[in-house]
């Protein structure tokens, strides 16, 4: 396997269900991140992950919980969420660049998986 | 607040037919610009990255330039498989990692 992988690809669940999307990073980076992409809206950043320790939370909804037990993977564990959560869902990765930071050039992409397609009835 | 706008939201060509998309940016600190490509039902696949004005990037039919203010994606003589909404995004000067902030994309379809 290269690159970022999401399972499932797509899922679909009620209101009351409980269920985690995985994502998996074969590029030896060591940053990770989770996007939500609505129809009509541009990407919006949801959770950051640094070296494991998660450095970002954009005012997510605490029905959304994040987990990175190693730098290679990342889940998004999902509950009670609602008909608006339906949404295209994007895991990517990075190289952290603190530990390069002064010593040249700057890269900073991101790499995409295929995304998990979540619909909540 | 980094923004990021593009323009137009969608655009139809004729094979051929050569065009430019536009992104126009605010940032505090530019610390790269990013074109991303995607195809309905996948993730974005990164194109290319531009640092400084005056900077231009080319890969097949694409050229992106880039000023103080806007990044342009040239398309010359495109062809259907250049079909696809591209995405821009712009990076946050003051972080290691890269929180990029997205445009809305422009839907390009290329007709045979």
């Amino acid at each position: 396997e290269t690159g970022v992988t999401q399972t499932p690809r797509h899922l679909v669940m009620g209101m009351t269900n409980k269920k985690s999307l995985k994502c998996e990073q074969h590029l030896g980076h060591n940053a990770m991140y989770w996007y939500k992409q609505s129809a009509k809206k541009p990407l919006e950043l949801m959770f950051v992950y640094s070296l494991e320790e998660r450095v970002e939370n954009n005012s997510v909804p605490s029905r959304f919980s994040p987990e990175c037990p190693n730098s290679s993977h990342l889940f998004l564990h999902l509950h009670t969420l609602q008909p608006e959560d339906s949404a295209l869902y994007l895991c990517a990765s990075s190289q952290d660049l603190y530990s390069r930071w002064a010593s040249g050039k700057i890269t900073g992409e991101l790499f995409f998986g295929e995304g998990s397609r979540l619909t909540v009835l | 607040e980094d923004q990021v706008t593009q323009s137009p939201e969608a655009l139809r060509l004729q094979e051929g037919e050569s065009s430019s998309l536009n992104c126009s940016y605010t940032v505090s600190g530019l610390r790269g610009l990013f074109w991303y490509r995607q195809d309905p039902g996948k993730g974005p696949e990164f194109l290319f990255t531009l640092y400084s004005a005056g900077e231009e990037k080319e890969k097949e039919r694409l050229k992106a330039t880039l000023t103080k203010k806007e990044s342009f994606l040239h398309i010359t003589a495109p062809k259907p498989e250049d079909s696809a909404t591209y995405l821009c995004a712009v990076r946050r000067q003051d972080s290691g990692y890269s929180t990029l902030t997205f445009g809305k994309g422009t839907m390009l379809l290329v007709s045979p």
